[in-house]
C-alpha cells in the first residue's frame, strides 16, 4: 500500500490565484514529519514546509502554507498568490522512524503544477 | 541552509563502462545519506541508505552489484553504477542527513546526476 497518496497528477492555476496539491498519508508511527518539495525542470529538490506530527498549528513559510489535518491522514499544500515561477512537480513526503533509528523518507508521486498568466 | 553538491551533474557513456557519482556536503558532517533514482516524471524511489563508516542497505530491488555505494568519510559517498546498460538511463539524486538535527528538515538533496549510458 502507498504510504503517500498524491491524487492530482496535474493541476492547473491562473497567476496570483490560490491553488491546493492534495497529499494523503499512512502511517502507524505516532511521530512522523511531512514535507513538501518542489521540483523544477532543473530537477533540483527545493524543500518548501514541514509538519511534525505534534505540531499543533499549521505550518507557514511566506506563501507556503500546510492544511494539515491529523484524523484524516492530510497535508495538503496550499500556494497563495500563485507566480509563473512556481511550475514545477511538487512532491509530498513522510519520515518515519525506521530501523536502528534511521529516518526512513518516502516519496508521493507527485503533482505537476502549472501556472497560467 | 546546508549545502550538499553532487559531480557530476550529466554523463553520457557508454554501455558497460563504470560511472561514478560523488555526492558531498559541504557544511556539515552527513551521518546519513541517501541515494535516490527518478524516471522521467515519477517520484523520487529510494535505492538505497548510506551510513558512514559501514555497508550500504539497499531497498528491495536494487542489486548491491549493479550500484556500488561507499561511504567513506561524513562528508563524501559515492554511487558507482557498474557496467552501465542504457536501462540504468535515469536521474539519480543524493540527500544528506545531519544527525545534529532529528527534527525539522534534516535532510538535505544535492542537485541531482543525468546520466545517459548509449
Amino acid at each position: 500500500a502507498q504510504k503517500i497518496t498524491q491524487t492530482q497528477p496535474g493541476m492547473f492555476v491562473q497567476e496570483k490565484e490560490a491553488v491546493t496539491l492534495d497529499c494523503t498519508y499512512d502511517t502507524s508511527d505516532p511521530s512522523y514529519g511531512l514535507f513538501w518539495y518542489k521540483q523544477p525542470s532543473s530537477g533540483e529538490m527545493i524543500f518548501l514546509i514541514y509538519q511534525g506530527s505534534y505540531d499543533q498549528q499549521n505550518a507557514t513559510e511566506g506563501r507556503y502554507s500546510l492544511n494539515f489535518q491529523k484524523a484524516r491522514k492530510s497535508a495538503n499544500l496550499v500556494i497563495s498568490a500563485s507566480q509563473l515561477g512556481d511550475s514545477a512537480m511538487y512532491f509530498c513526503a513522510m519520515r518515519e522512524e525506521g530501523m536502528g533509528g534511521s529516518y526512513i523518507p518516502t516519496f508521493g508521486r507527485g503533482t505537476s503544477l502549472i501556472v497560467h498568466p | 541552509g546546508a549545502v550538499v553538491s553532487q559531480h557530476p551533474s550529466r554523463v553520457i557513456c557508454k554501455s558497460g563502462t563504470s560511472v561514478k557519482i560523488e555526492c558531498r556536503s559541504l557544511d556539515f558532517q552527513a551521518t546519513t545519506m541517501f541515494w535516490y533514482r527518478q524516471f522521467p516524471k515519477q517520484s523520487l524511489m529510494l535505492m538505497a541508505t548510506s551510513n558512514e563508516g559501514s555497508k550500504a542497505t539497499y531497498e528491495q530491488g536494487v542489486e548491491k552489484d549493479k550500484f556500488l555505494i561507499n561511504h567513506a568519510s561524513l562528508t563524501l559517498s559515492t554511487l558507482t553504477v557498474t557496467s552501465a546498460h542504457p536501462e540504468d538511463s535515469s536521474f539519480y539524486i543524493c540527500s544528506a542527513q545531519d544527525g545534529r538535527f532529528v527534527d525539522y528538515n534534516e535532510q538535505f538533496f544535492g542537485p541531482g546526476t543525468r546520466l545517459t549510458v548509449l
